[in-house]
């Protein structure tokens, strides 16, 4: 198995273009999650997906929107990149709910110029 | 803004120190979780704990979880190289599905 695995590794944007950042696992896990990871703040939750079909806003959803395609891949989408998306993003899963651990992905190092 | 606090935000030991990080929530938390984070790397779970006044360990890493389930700690003894990174804990806050994340405690262990 594979677990969780992103794409691309390394971006580098101009201020307004766009881009997806895609996630996917093959664990068959119910939840998905995706976290942006700036210096000093942690991991903070931008937007998750408990299930197939349903998603919901994290702690710092603007400028991001997400598609949950099916039960193993789960979208990130930066319609008009800022400067102050420039950070590592991780996607995550869950089997079932946070209840139980999240396997991560290796990141996307995304740089906004 | 974040709800769980983790104390120290660094912290600098000599090879064989130990090395403690603690975790606040202003609620009271269904379960905590630590991770570890190797420079470069991802976050890799490393333990849950659930119940009241719970302790685990780990090898030479002890976990606790307080008696009011607001607080933890994850205590490393005879620190080595190998121990280099960041350790987050993540909290299920009661009546929520959804892990908060403290900020991290980066340790650099000095040989």
């Amino acid at each position: 198995n594979a677990g969780v695995t992103q794409t691309p590794k390394f971006q580098v944007l101009k201020t307004g273009q766009s881009m997806t950042l895609q996630c996917a696992q093959d664990m068959n896990h119910n939840s998905m999650y995706w976290y942006r990871q700036d210096p000093g703040m942690g991991l903070r939750l931008i937007y998750y997906s408990a299930s197939e079909g349903t998603t919901d806003k994290g702690e710092v959803p603007n400028g991001y929107n997400v598609s949950r395609l099916n039960k193993r891949e789960f979208s990130l989408r930066l319609e008009s990149a800022a400067p102050s998306q420039t950070s590592v993003y991780f996607c995550a899963s869950i089997l079932g709910t946070g209840l139980n651990e999240q396997f991560f992905g290796p990141g996307t190092r995304l740089t906004v110029l | 803004g974040q709800q769980v606090m983790q104390i120290p935000q660094y912290q600098h030991v000599q090879e064989g120190e130990d090395f403690t990080t603690y975790c606040n929530s202003s609620t009271t938390l269904s379960n905590i979780q630590w991770y570890k984070q190797r420079p470069g790397g991802h976050p890799v779970f490393l333990i849950q704990l659930v119940k009241s006044g719970e302790v685990k360990k780990q090898k030479r890493l002890t976990f606790q979880f307080g008696e009011a389930k607001k607080n933890s700690s994850l205590h490393i003894t005879a620190t080595q190289t190998t121990d280099v990174g960041t350790y987050f804990c993540a909290g299920i806050m009661g009546g929520s599905y959804i892990p908060t994340f403290g900020r991290g405690t980066s340790l650099i262990v000095h040989p």
